[in-house]
């Protein structure tokens, strides 16, 4: 089944502690990226990748890292959370970002609570 | 920065009724496209519509867009409890080198009572 896979879906941590939230795909997409959702704010973009060892900033990146070394993973890192980090995050992909017409597959998103 | 906006922010129906939300975006675009997020899931694809579209269908979905007023609309057809969701639009934005990046709106919370 063509999926969009994140770990953990729930984490409870606190302030400082370096943590990685994973995404995985199965469908050999090239683009993949990282969207943090907050009441009132919507989907926001925190970085994107458009190929191996190629990525960029979205719209919210600070305090968050990433790394694309194979296609098919993309982790998050936040190398020292903070509680303004607390948020639902999602992973997607597509099969490509050349072109506009590239609907996005989503994971179903990790939970995060940095107290 | 926000592309699209949807409007209402959340309605309520009876099951049975359609239910329409629309969205409205700032800048040219090639196409929009709508998803749908169940309560703690991630979003699902529903339909893109090209820009030189003006309508299109999806079972009970109907999807317009007006590029002159820069707005779409997402119509839900007899509407099932099921249905009961937020719905986003979505818009490309060019990120340089022919790739793009989407741009979500901040949703319509739908609720469809059985």
């Amino acid at each position: 089944e063509a999926q969009v896979t994140q770990n953990p879906r729930y984490l409870i941590t606190v302030t400082g502690k370096k943590l990685t939230v994973t995404c995985s795909q199965n469908m050999n997409h090239e683009y993949m990226s990282w969207y943090r959702q907050d009441p009132g704010l919507g989907l926001r973009q925190i970085y994107y990748s458009m190929n191996v060892e190629v990525t960029d900033k979205g719209d919210v990146p600070e305090g968050y890292k990433v790394s694309r070394k194979e296609k098919r993973n993309f982790p998050l890192i936040l190398e020292s959370p903070s509680p303004n980090q607390t948020s639902l995050y999602f992973c997607a992909s597509s099969p490509s970002s050349l072109g506009s017409n590239q609907p996005q597959h989503f994971g179903d998103g990790t939970r995060l609570s940095i107290l | 920065s926000q592309q699209g906006e949807e409007d209402p922010q959340a309605l309520s129906i009876q099951e049975g009724e359609n239910a329409t939300m629309n969205c409205s975006y700032k800048t040219s675009i090639n196409n929009l496209q709508w998803y749908r997020q169940n309560s703690g899931r991630g979003l699902v694809h529903l339909i893109l519509i090209r820009s030189n579209e003006r309508e299109k269908h999806s079972g009970r979905l109907r999807v317009t867009l007006d590029t002159s007023k820069k707005s779409s609309s997402l119509l839900i057809t007899a509407s099932r409890a099921a249905d009961t969701a937020s719905y986003f639009c979505a818009t490309p934005t060019y990120s340089g080198a022919g790739s793009y990046q989407l741009t979500f709106g901040k949703g319509t919370k739908l609720s469809v009572i059985p």
